[in-house]
């Protein structure tokens, strides 16, 4: 059975630093891995989806690697802005109870304040 | 383009009743799947379908089912409501793949906000 952790679960930062927020699974044999970010009361938004053949992907200020072997993601933030203040999460498929079945786990999440 | 549309926004249910939850994916995209999200237990997969068959189903009693038409919408039914049920409902879509291996980011409504009195 897949289980995702991420460490911190909370973390206040001061306006232009960077940071990593840390995403740990424990099998390994996965497709990809998505990061999202969710700001209260709303839906998740997709920041990067990470295929098992590349070992990271950028978008603007965020950067998100993948270690398969290690059961590790990271995402790192460049100049964190207010912003950027949310809950982000990370995800990875993995087995289901059901024979031949598959579902999509989610860790608790690492809310961010980002304090001006 | 039109994101993921889910109706309605709240939902006040009394125990033991049934509801049912709607969702329009994003144009194109023929997998859709569903989430509950609690404080205490996170966000927990619920099901998926891509061309109106469910493909996989996460650990949630029968109660839980749900459908998916010609169209891509999908509804999401749940009977006989428990105080537990209470939660956030999120659907998403995603243009290709499903959930093993989405090629395609996953694009999320804002979600149903069930309350169970």
């Amino acid at each position: 059975k897949q289980e995702v952790t991420q460490i911190p679960a909370a973390l206040s930062v001061p306006e232009g630093e960077n940071l990593v927020l840390n995403c740990s699974f424990t099998d390994s044999a996965i497709y990809n891995l998505q990061w999202f970010r969710q700001d209260p009361g709303k839906g998740l938004t997709s920041l990067l989806l990470i295929q098992s053949s590349q070992r990271e992907q950028t978008s603007g200020r965020l950067n998100a690697s993948l270690d398969k072997s290690s059961g590790r993601s990271t995402l790192y933030i460049a100049a964190s802005q207010p912003g950027d203040s949310a809950t982000y999460l990370c995800a990875v498929p993995g087995s289901a109870p059901g024979a031949g079945s598959y579902q999509l786990t989610f860790g608790k999440g690492t809310k961010l304040s980002v304090i001006p | 383009k039109a994101g993921v549309t889910q109706t309605p926004r709240y939902l006040i249910k009394t125990r033991g009743q049934q509801v049912t939850l709607s969702c329009s994916p994003i144009s194109g995209h023929r997998s859709v799947s569903w989430y509950q999200q609690t404080p205490g237990q996170g966000l927990q997969f619920l099901f998926e379908y891509f061309s109106e068959t469910q493909r996989n189903k996460g650990n949630f009693p029968g109660r839980f089912s749900g459908r998916q038409f010609s169209n891509s919408r999908s509804e999401m039914n749940v009977s006989t409501l428990e105080l537990g049920d209470s939660a956030l409902y999120l659907c998403a879509s995603s243009l290709v793949g499903t959930v093993r291996s989405y090629n395609s980011p996953l694009h999320f409504g804002n979600g149903t906000r069930l309350t169970v009195t």
